[in-house]
């Protein structure tokens, strides 16, 4: 089956850094998709990753590994405003978003 | 990025009574949108994917005569819960992407839901 895992909660400080894993399984691969999602409210893009690598935009970088069905969101310099929800969702081959449950940040003063 | 609107944001109604969701694509046009339906601290659940001009596809467990969705148009699609009931109080969130299927889902701002 096809299965999408990341940590339920995870807690940072604020102006630390902090990266949220995830991991996959998937029927294909064509991409991997990060979005935040403020609670009461809709998910909002943040990155989209298909070639290894790290990509960089502002304080947020997105990693991927193909080869080892991994990814990761990088959270700089964190705000009180970064607190939300951190979903990872993989387009598989036939193009549909396997979504993961979330990973809800906690940004501490 | 792209710009997708919901409308109602929010709407309560009555037990029995059908309620239409719309979404639109802005600025862009959306050859697929997506709905989904979120219960509160669950995950987004795909609910349906439509393609301008044919019938949606259903996710298992979902009832195409409960949840009618129509795209007549690359920019507006609509989704109506016909006899609604308290168990279908919840988050429904539109997402719309463009004509290449590895482009980016952008979604709209949601909809809440409450049958009393």
């Amino acid at each position: 089956g096809q299965n999408i895992d990341q940590p339920t909660e995870m807690t940072a400080t604020e102006g630390a850094i902090v990266q949220i894993n995830c991991t996959y399984q998937t029927s294909g691969f064509n991409g991997l998709f990060w979005y935040q999602q403020h609670a009461g409210e809709a998910p909002t893009f943040l990155s989209y990753n298909v070639l290894d690598g790290l990509e960089e935009k502002g304080r947020f970088s997105s990693f991927l590994s193909r080869s080892k069905g991994y990814s990761y969101l990088l959270l700089k310099e964190l705000q009180m405003k970064d607190s939300a929800s951190y979903l990872c969702a993989v387009m598989d081959s036939n193009y549909q978003l396997i979504w993961g449950a979330g990973t809800k940040l906690i940004i501490k003063p | 990025g792209a710009v997708v609107s919901q409308h109602p944001s929010r709407v309560i109604c009555k037990s029995g009574t059908s309620v239409k969701i719309e979404c639109r694509s802005l600025d862009f046009q959306a050859t697929t949108m997506f709905w989904y339906r979120q219960f509160p601290k669950q995950s987004l659940m795909l609910m349906a994917t439509s393609n301008e001009g044919s019938k949606a596809t259903y996710e298992q467990g979902v009832e195409k005569d409960k949840f009618l969705i129509n795209h007549a148009s690359l920019t507006l699609s609509t989704l109506t819960v016909t006899s609604a009931h308290p168990e279908d109080s919840s988050f429904y969130i539109c997402s719309a992407r463009g004509s290449s299927t590895q482009e980016t889902q952008y979604f709209g701002p949601g909809t809440r839901l409450l049958v009393l």
